[in-house]
């Protein structure tokens, strides 16, 4: 029963550098989120895809790229990669409209 | 402007007595909130909702209070136990809206034995 499977767990990069972050869900959700979290700052949502075949961008969109790749994966992607984008990125998924979200155990993510 | 707020960063509990964690927000259009409890190194994880058209929800240890005139909600947890140490963040949604969560900053709860 895995929920919500982030890959990696960590990743340092160098400043420049791209990286796609994975998430994948086996709840059979229709909505996917990727969030940021920052010291002593909540969860900020980055994107968002309500169901497969859209997306939508959140409160932090700018330097990310998202892909719903199908129901279950939806990944995000740093196309070049800069130090205010250290933080740790959590993944989640929910049934839908106004349901609570399941995390999955998130990416510690440190850019040189 | 940050729309959902949680005041206190840190609280201490001694373990059987009550753990009250406060969370405001100032978007009255906000109509449905959440609690989510977090420990190291894991994500989130849901612990309690509430419906601006209800008051108080109540689930076993964990009960919600919101107060829409006030616009202030408030989890209680009792008895705390040391397994209750963990942060607790708040969340908020126009739930006929979107799918968009707002979150607070948390509040990290210890609970002493």
């Amino acid at each position: 029963n895995a929920g919500v499977t982030q890959t990696p767990k960590f990743q340092v990069l160098k400043t420049g550098q791209s990286m796609t972050l994975q998430c994948a869900q086996d709840m059979n959700h229709n909505s996917m989120y990727w969030y940021r979290q920052d010291p002593g700052m909540g969860l900020r949502l980055i994107y968002y895809s309500a169901s497969e075949g859209t997306t939508d961008k959140g409160e932090v969109p700018n330097g990310y790229n998202v892909s719903r790749l199908n129901k279950r994966e939806f990944s995000l992607r740093l196309e070049s990669a800069a130090p205010s984008q250290t933080s740790v990125y959590f993944c989640a998924s929910a049934t839908g409209l106004g349901q609570p979200q399941h995390f999955g155990d998130g990416t510690r993510l440190s850019i040189l | 402007d940050q729309q959902v707020k949680q005041n206190s960063p840190s609280l201490s509990v001694q373990e059987g007595r009550i753990s009250i964690l406060n969370c405001d927000y100032t978007n009255s259009m906000f109509d449905y909130f959440l609690w989510y409890k977090k420990y190291p190194a894991e994500g989130p994880t849901f612990l309690i909702s509430i419906s601006s058209i209800k008051d108080k929800n109540e689930d076993g240890r964990f009960t919600v209070f919101l107060n829409k005139s006030a616009k202030h909600l408030s989890l209680h947890i009792v008895p705390s136990q040391p397994g209750d140490s963990a942060v607790y963040f708040c969340a908020a949604s126009v739930a006929s809206g979107t799918y968009k969560y707002i979150f607070g900053t948390g509040t990290r709860l210890k609970v002493l034995a």
